[in-house]
Parts: C-alpha cells; sequence; structure tokens
C-alpha cells in the first residue's frame, strides 16, 4: 500500500509554544489529506480536511485559527498547533488519499504532542 | 456522540482458533465499512471494506459480515495467527465514498500462541 510519513513521531513543548507538524505522501499524490486527533481511550475524531492549494475544512468544535494547516502541494500538508495548551496533547495522525478506491485513506503513523 | 461503536476495548483468542471482533454504528446513512489494523508505532492499514449492498465480505482469513437491520459489523479471522495481535479499528462512511470516515475505538486482539 502507499506510504504516508509524519514527522515529528513524538514532540514535547511548553505551553504557549507552537509546534508543526509534517505530513507526507512518499509514494502517490494525496489530492486530499486528513488530520485526525485521538486522545486515550477514544477513537480517531476528523479534525479537518485539506485539498491541495485550497483552504482546510474544519469539523465542528474544531478552531482554525488554532490548528493551522497548509497542504501546499500533492505530497505535503502540515498542521501548526498555535499557543499549545496542556489540554492539546493528543496523538495526531494524518491520512490521504489517491486514486481512491476501497482502501479509503492512507495513514502515517501519528504525532504524540505532550504540552507541558 | 460516537456514531462508530466498539464495545470490546480487547479480545484473547487461542491460534488457530477463529477471532471476531464487533462493530456497530448508528447512522443509517452510513453505506461503506472499512476494518483498519493498527500495530504500535504505526498508522492503521486498510484490512477489508464492505458496501452496504452486500451483508458479506471474504479476503483469505478475513471475513466482514454486515447486518444493516441490527446496524452491526463484525470481522472474522480465521485461523488467528500471532501476526495478526494488533489493535483493529472498524469506520465508517456516509455516501462520498471513503473520504470522511467515522471511526470506532479500536479493540486490541492478542493472539495466543
Amino acid at each position: 500500500g502507499a506510504v504516508v510519513s509524519q514527522h515529528p513521531s513524538w514532540v514535547i513543548c511548553k505551553s504557549g509554544t507552537s509546534v508543526k507538524i509534517e505530513c507526507r505522501s512518499l509514494d502517490f499524490q494525496a489530492t486530499t489529506m486528513f488530520w485526525y486527533r485521538q486522545f486515550p481511550k477514544q477513537s480517531l475524531m476528523l479534525m479537518a480536511t485539506s485539498n491541495e492549494g485550497s483552504k482546510a475544512t474544519y469539523e465542528q468544535g474544531v478552531e482554525k485559527d488554532k490548528f493551522l494547516i497548509n497542504h501546499a502541494s500533492l505530497t505535503l500538508s502540515t498542521l501548526t498547533v498555535t499557543s499549545a495548551h496542556p489540554e492539546d496533547s493528543s496523538f495526531y495522525i494524518c491520512s490521504g488519499t489517491g486514486t481512491g478506491g476501497p482502501q479509503g485513506q492512507f495513514f502515517g503513523p501519528g504525532t504524540r504532542l505532550t504540552v507541558l | 456522540d460516537q456514531q462508530v461503536k466498539q464495545n470490546s476495548p480487547s479480545l484473547s483468542v487461542q491460534e488457530g482458533r477463529i477471532s471476531i471482533l464487533n462493530c456497530d454504528y448508528t447512522n443509517s446513512m452510513f453505506d461503506y465499512f472499512l476494518w483498519y489494523k493498527k500495530y504500535p508505532a504505526e498508522g492503521p492499514t486498510f484490512l477489508i471494506s464492505i458496501s452496504s449492498i452486500k451483508d458479506k465480505n471474504e479476503d483469505g482469513r478475513f471475513t466482514v459480515f454486515l447486518n444493516k437491520s441490527a446496524k452491526h459489523l463484525s470481522l472474522h479471522i480465521v485461523p488467528s495467527q500471532p501476526g495478526d495481535s494488533a489493535v483493529y479499528f472498524c469506520a465508517a462512511s456516509a455516501g462520498t465514498g471513503a473520504n470522511n470516515l467515522f471511526f470506532g475505538t479500536g479493540t486490541r486482539l492478542t493472539v495466543i500462541p
């Protein structure tokens, strides 16, 4: 299957700082990328959907000014958590879709964010 | 509101036996269902899917059953192998293909050698 990478795999930051997470599709062009968040013992919750070159569409309850998403190319999307706070500590995972098919989305390995 | 539910957080099965993972959903608009498998430190990988026009889809040792009236689907793995030990997520989408996915909380399967 297609490969999606995320960087960094884990990050610890101080409250009030900003953190950028990169998501790359390595062997396919991801026309659409998704960002999810997973809190402990909860399901993956979609935060936003982004199409290359367009503004991201955010799910209800997700602050677009706090979670900045850039999808500048067909292989790269970034999520920036601005002015992070401890409640933003979570597992962030991205996915991308290419030419479609029954497999849905190809997921990255995720980024563990801990805000102190 | 959790629209896709996996009520069993964990399951242990002896090698060679059948593993049955269950998933329930509440949204009757869901028409496409997928199972993903996740190993530690890796992203979920697609395992098998089923459209709402079917009630069964089989791929090797993996079979997914869909009961639309009960809003229930299950994943059967037979025979189970130690390499199947992972977290399994059920996901569903409504009318937009497999893009807007709603996930369950996952079931950790442990296959005991």
